[in-house]
């Protein structure tokens, strides 16, 4: 199994805050990672795919980068809908695996 | 943009099983993964499993392996989850979550609340 990591678990910030969240994977995924957003109540939804590629409608100030183990979703300019909790997902194998997530929370 | 249905909430005994189907009209549903994703109160993501319906053999995570059985009828764009010997542990919203080319979990489901209670 392939073991996602994420930090920070949660993390405290302001609107215009620029915000880095990191994934780490227990081994090299090459690109296949993905980022999701979620909100209360909601089904997540597809931020990043790919590492690097902003899916369609995306704002983007939302941007992620890394190869191989370390991964990282940056958002440029915090907006109040952007607080939520954010997961990475690892599709490198046919078994795909979650991060355990960070709560992004208005400071 | 694919739209999937799933069905309705469920409560369950401790050790009895539960389906949760998801459909869609799309027709791009049969050829890529149907994923099977779940999250029990307060927590996180947990993906459990996935199948493309035109070629069945599923993968389930080893987690689930001997109480998760994931199944598809292609030519009715719908996907099943089964889920045995359940507990109160199981207790979660249950989506469904289709691939597409490049992306994963693209599209959701609403969810379906599963309880389990005695």
């Amino acid at each position: 199994d392939i073991q996602m990591t994420q930090s920070p678990s949660s993390l405290s910030a302001s609107v215009g805050d620029r915000v880095t969240l990191t994934c780490r994977a227990s081994r090299s995924i090459s690109g296949y990672v993905n980022w999701f957003q979620q909100k209360p109540g909601k089904a997540p939804k597809l931020l990043i795919y790919a590492a690097s590629t902003l899916q369609s409608g995306v704002p983007s100030r939302f941007s992620g980068s890394g190869s191989e183990t370390e991964f990282t979703l940056t958002i440029s300019s915090l907006q109040p809908e952007d607080f939520a909790t954010y997961y990475c997902l690892q599709s490198f194998t046919d078994l795909y695996s979650f991060s355990q997530g960070t709560k992004l929370e208005m400071k | 943009q694919v739209q999937l249905v799933q069905s309705g909430a469920e409560v369950k005994k401790p050790g009895s099983s539960v389906r949760v189907s998801c459909n869609s009209s799309g027709d791009s549903f049969s050829s890529f993964n149907v994923n099977w994703v779940r999250q029990a109160p307060g927590q996180g993501l947990v993906w459990m499993g996935s199948i493309i319906p035109i070629f069945g053999s599923p993968k389930v995570a080893p987690h689930l392996q001997g109480r998760l059985t994931i199944t598809a009828d292609a030519s009715a764009s719908a996907a099943y989850m089964d889920l045995r010997s359940l507990t109160a542990d199981d207790t979660a919203l249950y989506f469904c979550a289709r691939d597409d080319s490049f992306q994963p979990l693209v599209d959701w489901g609403q969810g379906t609340l599963v309880t389990v209670s005695s």
